[in-house]
Formats: C-alpha cells, structure tokens, sequence
C-alpha cells in the first residue's frame, strides 16, 4: 500500500514559489518525510528530509503539519531547471527508499 | 570525485543473453542498491548491499543476482535476459543504510533493451 499521496502533476510560474503537496495520513512516529526529484531520465537527486521540524536547505523548504499527516515542498523561486517528477517518500530510517508515482512539475516561462 | 558511474550508458541485448551492468562509487559509501524504472513508473528496489560481503533481496530481484567483494563496485548481473527486462537501471549509494548520513547518490542510468 502506497504511504504517500501527491498530485500527477502541476504546473508552476517560472519565478514563482512552487509548492509540492504531499499526503502521508499513516506516517508513523519515527518515519521521515524525505524528497527526491528525477529530472527527464536522469537518476533520482536527494532534495531534503525532515521529521517533525520544517526544514530548508540551498534547494528548497520542507514544512511538515503538526499532525505530521501532511507536508508541503516549496522551491521558492522556481526556474525552468526546476521541471521534474518529485517524489514524496515516507520512510524509517531502516526502511528502503519506495517510489511512487510522484508529482510532474512544470515550470512555465 | 566522480560519484556513481554506471557503465554502458546503453545496451541492447536478445532474448536468452546473459550481461553484467556495472556500478561504481568513490565516496567510500557502504550501502549500495539497484533499482529499475519502467516507463512512467517509480523506481522499484531489485537488490542491494550494507556492505562487502553482504547482499540481499528488494522488491523485484527475480532474473538477477548481485555480488560486493569490494566496497567501490555492485555489478548486477541478468542471468537469462527476456524483454520484461527492458527498462532502464538505476545504481545508488549512500554512507550508511541507516543513521543520519544515509541520503542516496543515484548514477546517471543503463538504458537496457531486450529484443
């Protein structure tokens, strides 16, 4: 059974904040919220990860609710570099990575 | 450092062949694992290691084995190639599997095709 639940796609402004919604409603409480992204056929690229705290780092801000059943991705000024599938994976730490179908974002110029 | 390679970019096989995919990494990293990516699909484990020696099974490891006599390379082999293979691989690495330092680097893919 998938853990997480995120949008097929969206589509974004470029210049604009982009926010990834993510759905996690069974996350226990030792499993983390990580994000990766895959650009056109590339291999998957480690974004950032958070517990329970909101988290942001060079590449983007992690904002986890207080309920922990939610979290949201946001690349504060997207640029067209930024299209991608983005993934939202929930995760103990002796958990192996399982992807889902993730989220197709779409910068627009 | 050059990360995860990942040799050939691209291969072409026939129904019964057998080849090894090829993987290296350079950061010292003791977890490594392969995965597969079917078109519009996520990627799905088939097999990976905690370190030299030690390997074991994920998601999908039917019609491939895996090996770790050095901590740098994880070949994975395709015993008997049929086209449900056809997809394109993914080798990771990550410092520990586990812990706080345990973010996977992923290589830049095999495009496998099996006629």
């Amino acid at each position: 059974d998938a853990k997480t639940t995120q949008p097929t796609s969206m589509d974004c402004a470029e210049g604009r904040a982009a926010n990834l919604p993510c759905n996690h409603s069974t996350i226990s409480g030792n499993e983390y919220v990580y994000w990766y992204r895959q650009i056109h056929s590339q291999g998957p690229q480690y974004i950032i990860h958070g517990l329970k705290n909101n988290e942001t780092n060079e590449m983007a801000s992690l904002i986890i609710t207080e309920d922990r059943k939610s979290s949201t991705l946001i690349l504060p000024h997207a640029t067209l570099r930024d299209t991608a599938v983005y993934y939202c994976i929930v995760r103990s730490r002796a958990q192996k990575l399982v992807f889902g179908q993730g989220t197709r974002l779409t910068i627009n110029p | 450092n050059a990360g995860v390679t990942q040799t050939p970019k691209f291969q072409v096989l026939k129904t019964g062949q057998s080849m090894t995919l090829q993987c290296a990494q350079d950061m010292n990293h003791e977890y490594m694992s392969w995965y597969r990516q079917d078109p519009g699909m996520g990627l799905r484990l088939i097999h990976y290691s905690v370190g030299a020696g030690i390997t074991d099974q994920g998601e999908v490891p039917n019609g491939y084995n895996v090996s770790r006599s050095t901590t740098e390379d994880f070949p994975l082999r395709l015993l008997s190639a049929a086209p449900s293979q056809t997809s394109v691989y993914f080798c990771a690495s990550s410092y520990a599997a586990g812990g706080d330092t345990d973010t996977q680097y992923f290589g830049p893919g095999t495009r496998l095709t099996v006629l």
